[in-house]
């Protein structure tokens, strides 16, 4: 099975700060990368499919990067209804794995 | 689109649930339905997919055995049906459609919580 692992669980950010999450998968996944978002209550959200994509109605500060093993989600100055849980994962093969995870919360 | 999902269920130990997803809006057969798992305060874990065009599945290995996803085509509605439940299983699960080209899981439902107790 393919690990990711998204180096932090949670993060304490500013309103307006730029944020970078990172995902690394355990082999190359060959782009096959999506980010999801998820605030308490609701289902996830996609974001990013691709690893770069934006899915139509993302607010353009979100935009995804990285190749191989390592991807990025970054958000530019971070907005209040930014504050969720996002979730990176990998459709190059079954099982479908997740990263762990990182929270945003603000300082 | 929209996947409509069954209501919260209390369960007993030992006992089986089913749990449907109501598809809308889309042609059923041309999408995979997936199916997430998620323990309260915890991260996602996939648990398997359905084709529903030839009823063709795929388990997350760990959940084997405990699992089962079928589907009707007449009512466009993909189920998962848990057994032998214990408090693991307490959660919530989700279904999810992939994108036809990719993987990715571009639509989900709301949501169904589980919840396993005497």
């Amino acid at each position: 099975d393919i690990q990711m692992t998204q180096s932090s669980s949670s993060f304490s950010v500013s309103l307006g700060d730029r944020v970078t999450i990172t995902c690394k998968a355990s082999e190359d996944i060959y782009n096959r990368l999506a980010w999801y978002q998820q605030k308490p209550g609701n289902a996830p959200r996609l974001l990013i499919s691709g690893a770069t994509s934006l899915e139509t109605g993302v607010p353009s500060r979100f935009s995804g990067s990285g190749s191989g093993k390592d991807y990025t989600l970054s958000i530019t100055s971070l907005q209040t209804e930014d504050v969720a849980t996002y979730y990176c994962q990998q459709y190059w093969s079954t099982p479908h794995t997740f990263g762990g995870g990182t929270k945003l919360e603000i300082k | 689109v929209q996947l409509q999902q069954s209501g919260a269920e209390l369960v007993r130990p030992g006992a089986s649930v089913k749990i449907s997803c109501k598809a809308f809006g889309y042609t059923f057969t041309n999408h995979h339905i997936n199916w997430v798992k998620q323990r309260p305060g915890q991260g996602l874990d996939w648990i398997g997919y359905i084709n529903p065009y030839n009823d063709y599945t795929s388990y997350n290995q760990k959940f084997k055995g405990k699992a089962t996803l079928t589907v009707d085509k007449s009512s466009s509605t993909a189920y998962m049906e848990l057994s032998s439940l214990t408090s693991e299983d307490s959660a919530v699960y989700y279904c999810a459609r992939s994108n036809g080209n990719y993987l990715y899981f571009d639509y989900w439902g709301q949501g169904t919580t589980l919840t396993v107790s005497s």
